[in-house]
């Protein structure tokens, strides 16, 4: 089975910590994704990454930043976490081949 | 960009009942998938069906990409089965747009 993994499933930081959110897959995907998702406004696509070292701006990029050093990870950083990035944050991952997208459990982020 | 209607947005089943979701979409796409979205926030892949029909115990799915919908079939509904359903497509471009989701909940 693929497995997606997040590094934690709740988070509690202060406004101006810098934080990173770390995802694993075990599928040997090409395909990185991280998406946040708010009550009322549904899943928003931030950043992804089609392969190492590489990386697109999704529709809210804005105030976040991403690290694909290898092909199994894909790290979100908040730069300065600011009350706004409360959200859920949701990694994702696919081949370009099967195009089927798997999703991690999910980090409950919340600024304070 | 393309646009992801789901139907009805709330659902409220009695145990044991059946029901359809519909997913719209407003342009052609690569491919399909329903999930199903848990209390605990986890997304659970369902089907992925960019076209014709797969069954899965008492879940079966159906896409006509012709004409542009997606549905989803829940027969025998259980408790476990409440949660938000969500449809999301995929266009040429490997951005996967999600529809708004529909929230079921099944009552015992």
């Amino acid at each position: 089975d693929v497995k997606v993994t997040q590094s934690s499933r709740y988070l509690v930081k202060r406004t101006g910590e810098k934080v990173f959110l770390e995802c694993v897959q075990d599928m040997d995907h090409e395909n990185m994704f991280w998406y946040r998702q708010d009550p009322g406004l549904g899943l928003r696509l931030i950043y992804f990454s089609y392969d190492v070292k590489m990386k697109e701006k999704g529709d809210i990029p804005e105030g976040y930043s991403v690290s694909r050093e290898k092909k199994e990870r894909f790290s979100l950083i908040l730069e300065s976490a600011s009350t706004n990035q409360t959200s859920m944050y949701l990694c994702a991952s696919s081949s370009p081949l099967v195009a089927e997208e798997f999703f991690g459990p999910g980090t409950r982020l919340t600024v304070l | 960009g393309i646009q992801v209607e789901q139907s009805p947005p709330d659902l409220i089943l009695q145990e044991g009942a059946n029901s359809t979701l519909r997913c719209n979409f407003s342009d052609s796409v690569n491919n399909l998938q329903w999930f199903h979205q848990n209390p605990w926030g986890q997304l659970i892949n369902l089907f992925y069906i960019p076209s014709g029909t797969k069954q899965n115990g008492r879940l079966s799915a159906t896409t006509v990409a012709t004409e542009r919908y997606s549905l989803l079939y829940i027969s025998s509904s259980q408790t476990t089965d409440s949660g938000v359903y969500f449809c999301a497509v995929k266009t040429s471009y490997d951005k996967v747009i999600f529809g708004p989701g529909t929230s079921l909940s099944v009552i015992p």
